[in-house]
């Protein structure tokens, strides 16, 4: 499976600012998604990131407030925004090699807002 | 809409103890089932899969076998290690919806094993 690498693994932030997250793949992959785990709660879609056009985001997720790149297939981001105590969350990568081939998660990004 | 019911936790065995962690799903087309483990302070790893009807997933000792008929993936492992202590997650991923193979997760179940 592909190994992907999610930068950073964690990080403490002040409210109002902003975070970008990478996650980059070791080998070209047709589908990365981005997922945000509350404490405690399952994973929930925040959007598929496409490669060369605007991601295509979930109900009750905005381009605003997450704006993602894809500028090959080999590399996203995930941008935080306007951060707030209620952003704290493990955010996740995940990629696939088409779409009736499983996902392969990163580590995550670990993020606490002050 | 699809959906993944699993079964609450947390679950607290002994080791050898046989392991049964309940899912159930609801899907319009023609799902793929995957049960996901994430062990603490990582990120999930695909434990199994099983992308057809009387399917059945296996590795490192779980299996999971895709039942139609009752709608059902259940996670089974003889003998517990206390190194399986984890959350597991079950997902489907319906080839057929709006967002091509996005995964539709279950709560997650806590397993913890003691030696």
């Amino acid at each position: 499976s592909a190994v992907i690498s999610q930068k950073p693994s964690r990080d403490i932030c002040q409210r109002g600012t902003s975070l970008t997250i990478q996650c980059q793949v070791d080998s070209q992959v047709t589908m990365m998604f981005w997922y945000r785990q509350q404490p405690g709660q399952s994973l929930t879609l925040i959007a598929t990131a496409n490669q060369g056009s605007e991601a295509t985001y979930e109900s009750g997720f905005v381009i605003d407030k997450f704006p993602i790149s894809r500028p090959n297939l080999t590399f996203s981001t995930l941008t935080v925004s306007n951060m707030s105590p209620e952003d704290s969350s493990i955010y996740l990568c995940s990629v696939s090699r088409g779409r009736d081939q499983p996902q392969h998660f990163g580590d995550g990004t670990r993020l606490s807002i002050l | 809409g699809d959906s993944v019911t699993q079964m609450e936790g947390p679950v607290t065995l002994s080791e050898e103890a046989f392991l049964t962690i309940n899912c159930t799903y609801t899907a319009t087309g023609y799902p793929s089932l995957f049960w996901y483990v994430q062990y603490p302070g990582e990120g999930l790893q695909l434990l199994l899969k099983a992308t057809k009807a009387d399917d059945k997933g296996s590795n490192k000792g779980f299996e999971a076998t895709y039942r139609k008929e009752t709608t059902s993936f259940h996670l089974e492992k003889g003998s517990v290690q206390v190194s399986d202590s984890a959350v597991y997650f079950c997902a489907l991923s319906d080839l057929r919806g709006s967002t091509l193979g996005r995964l539709y997760f279950g709560r997650g179940t806590q397993l913890t094993v003691w030696p």
